[in-house]
């Protein structure tokens, strides 16, 4: 059974422009979840997708956004890029039915913003 | 916000040796789960406690988990050098809006050498 897929791995961009990051779960799963992981702040939840609904979201600027697909990928977006933002991007897919169950993690991506 | 804390935050062991970290959070949970994390890249996922199990085991893992004081502890027994990484603990916690959602401790550090 494959895995969590990222892409891309490695990202330099810009400030002032937007980013897109996708996520492919493992098959089956129906939930995406998002973290954004710093050093400073460790790893901080995003958002999760579950059947193309966000039914969670955490305390990022609205400059963070996402959406999920029919087949269960997701994408994040950020717009106007900050320093800030420099950050590993990780995506979990899991089966999303009731109580969270095991989170799969992909390899995530490095996002630089110069 | 991250819900809980581990410690040690960094742990050095030679080969053979058991590693022990411990993860406190603050809120009543559904679960805790153990992840590994090798030097910024992805999240691997290593065992799920549910809140009513108290011990669990998976190879050379053992985990316990103890809801009255809101801990958990992972030992890795007979450490080998490729045991060599960061160790989260995250919490699914048991309110109503928690969808896909994991609170990280900020990690234990652990050198195994040769």
């Amino acid at each position: 059974k494959a895995g969590v897929t990222q892409t891309p791995r490695y990202l330099i961009k810009t400030r002032g422009q937007q980013v897109t990051l996708s996520c492919s779960p493992i098959s089956g799963h129906r939930s995406v979840s998002w973290y954004q992981q710093t050093p400073g702040q460790g790893l901080q939840f995003l958002f999760e997708y579950f059947s193309e609904t966000q039914r969670n979201k955490g305390n990022f600027p609205g400059r963070f956004s996402g959406r999920q697909f029919s087949n269960s990928r997701s994408e994040m977006n950020v717009s106007t890029l900050e320093l800030g933002d420099s950050a590993l991007y990780l995506c979990a897919s899991s089966l999303g039915q009731g109580v969270l169950t095991e989170a799969f993690f992909g390899q995530g991506t490095r996002l630089t913003v110069v | 916000s991250q819900q809980g804390e581990e410690d040690p935050q960094a742990l050095s062991i030679q080969e053979g040796e058991n590693a022990t970290m411990n993860c406190s959070y603050k809120t009543s949970i559904n679960n805790l789960q153990w992840y590994r994390q090798n030097s910024g890249r992805g999240l691997v996922h290593l065992i799920l406690i549910r809140s009513n199990e108290r011990e669990k085991h998976s190879g050379r893992l053992r985990v316990t988990l103890d809801t009255s004081k809101k801990s958990s502890s992972l030992l890795i027994t007979a450490s080998r050098a490729a045991d060599t990484a960061s160790y989260f603990c995250a919490t699914d916690e048991a309110t109503t809006d928690s969808w896909g959602k994991l609170q990280f401790g900020a990690g234990t550090q652990v050198v195994v050498t040769p």
